[in-house]
């Protein structure tokens, strides 16, 4: 069965910094773009960022641009995320998900989450 | 930056239907997607491009778009169907995702 599986998440004080790491397996990752979406708590989903098939195209939201850096390693099957100038706002549950190859397609395949919580 | 509108509930009784809009300027030139999450669970894609069901998810849903308003209809409705549902296009001037606000879906 595919599958994604989120790590790295964890208390964090604000102005911190943290990678997330997102590892897929049984589909062939390096063919398909790749996203990370956050859900704070009680509230929807808020994309963060978007990184191409091969890595070299990446986008950010607003609120992630400068502060956080979305890479991927194909060999091993694994997305990163990297956020620094961590704020209270920042705390939520981030996904990553498996974009479609279609330009606008869906996010067909998503993992359960790592819980960031930034905090004194 | 574009903007989906969802309401932010919508309720419903067993075995009615359940219609949960969501709304966007030019909607219908857009590719749309529909997600479910229920609680403690990630998100499920419900829906593809408006009325394309991926495999596995019933036919008691569907989706339409008329004008500015994308609707996503689940037919007799299950106490199982009770979930956050999500709409989401893309903006394609700067091909980043937007999500709509959420509607929670109460199955009375």
């Amino acid at each position: 069965e595919v599958h994604l599986l989120e790590s790295g998440g964890t208390l964090v004080q604000p102005g911190g910094s943290l990678r997330l790491s997102c590892a897929a397996s049984r589909f062939p990752f390096n063919n398909f773009p790749m996203a990370w979406v956050r859900q704070a708590p009680g509230k929807g989903l808020e994309w963060v960022s978007t990184i191409s098939a091969s890595g070299t195209t990446t986008f950010y939201s607003d609120s992630a641009n400068g502060r956080f850096t979305v890479s991927r390693d194909n060999s091993k099957s694994t997305l990163f995320l990297h956020l620094s100038g961590l704020r209270a706002d920042d705390t939520a549950l981030y996904y990553c998900a498996k974009k479609g190859l279609p330009r606008y397609d869906a996010f067909d395949l998503w993992g359960q989450g790592t819980m960031v919580t930034v905090s004194s | 930056s574009y903007v989906l509108t969802q309401p932010p509930s919508v309720s419903v009784a067993p075995g009615k239907t359940a219609r949960i809009t969501c709304g966007g300027t030019n909607i219908g030139d857009k590719s749309l997607h529909w997600y479910q999450q229920k609680p403690g669970q990630a998100p499920v894609v419900v829906m593809y491009y408006d009325n394309d069901r991926p495999s596995g998810i019933p036919e008691r849903f569907s989706g339409s778009t008329s004008g500015n308003t994308a609707t996503l209809t689940i037919s007799r409705v299950e106490a199982g169907d009770e979930a956050d549902f999500y709409c989401q296009v893309w903006d394609d001037t700067n091909d980043h995702p937007v999500f709509g606000g959420g509607t929670k879906l109460t199955v009375l």
